[in-house]
C-alpha cells in the first residue's frame, strides 16, 4: 500500500476565511511534506516534517501554518490567503533515514482563493 | 543552488516508438534519483527510482544513471498514447536532507 490520502480534493475559500488541509498515510513513513504546484510548474517544496518535527520551512509566509499531530497525519492551516495562493497543494511521505527512499504523493487539494 | 535540468519539450513520438527523457543535475554527491509521471490536473506518480550507476528496468520503463556525467534518463519502450503526460525528474541532494529537487518537467505526447 503506497497510499497518501488528502482531504478535501477541492476547496474554495475567501481571503478572510480559515481552513485546513489534511493528509494521512499509514505506510510507517516518518517524513511528510507539503508542496505547492502552480499550473505548468514543478512542485515547490513548502515544509518537511521528520519524526513529527518541522525540519524544513522554505521561507513560506505565515498565512500557511503546518502541523503534524502524529506520525500519520499532517495538516496545513490556511488563514488570510491571497488569490495568488490558488494552486494544487500536494502532500507526500517517505522514510527519512534511508537516503535512497522514494516519496509518494497524495492526490492533492485544488485550492481556489476568491 | 542545487539544480535539476530537463528539456521542457514538448517531446512528440509516434505510438510504438521509444521515448527518451533526459535530466542533468548539479549536485555531484546526489545519491537518489526519481522519475515521476504527472497527468494534467493530477498529482505526480512515482514510476521509477534509481540509486546506482547503470540501467534499471521495470516493464516498458528503463532508468539510466551516469553519476560521472551527472546524467539520468528515462526510456519508455513501445510508447502508448496513455504515456502522454509530463515527466518530472527529481533528485535527493547530499547533506542528509529529505528535500527533493525537481526539474521543470518534460511534456511527452504519444501520437496514435
Amino acid at each position: 500500500d503506497t497510499e497518501v490520502t488528502q482531504t478535501p480534493k477541492h476547496l474554495v475559500m475567501g481571503m478572510t476565511n480559515k481552513k485546513s488541509l489534511k493528509c494521512e498515510q499509514h505506510m510507517g513513513h516518518r517524513a511528510m511534506y507539503w508542496y505547492k504546484q502552480k499550473a505548468k510548474k514543478p512542485p515547490e517544496l513548502m515544509f518537511v516534517y521528520s519524526y513529527e518535527k518541522l525540519s524544513i520551512n522554505e521561507s513560506v509566509p505565515s498565512r500557511f501554518s503546518p502541523e503534524c499531530p502524529n506520525s500519520s497525519l499532517l495538516n496545513l492551516h490556511l488563514h488570510a490567503l491571497q488569490p495568488e495562493d490558488s494552486a494544487l497543494y500536494l502532500c507526500a511521505s517517505s522514510h527519512p533515514i534511508r537516503s535512497g527512499t522514494e516519496a509518494f504523493f497524495g492526490q492533492g487539494t485544488r485550492l481556489t482563493v476568491v | 543552488q542545487k539544480e535539476v535540468e530537463q528539456n521542457s519539450g514538448p517531446l512528440s513520438v509516434p505510438e510504438g516508438a521509444i521515448a527518451s527523457l533526459n535530466c542533468t543535475y548539479s549536485d555531484r554527491g546526489s545519491q537518489s534519483f526519481f522519475w515521476y509521471r504527472q497527468y494534467s490536473g493530477k498529482s505526480p506518480e512515482l514510476i521509477m527510482f534509481i540509486y546506482s550507476n547503470g540501467d534499471k528496468e521495470d516493464g516498458r520503463f528503463t532508468a539510466q544513471l551516469n553519476k560521472a556525467s551527472q546524467y539520468v534518463s528515462l526510456l519508455i519502450r513501445d510508447s502508448q498514447p496513455s504515456d502522454s503526460a509530463t515527466y518530472l525528474c527529481a533528485v535527493k541532494p547530499t547533506g542528509g536532507s529529505e528535500k527533493l529537487v525537481f526539474g521543470k518537467g518534460t511534456k511527452l505526447t504519444v501520437n496514435p
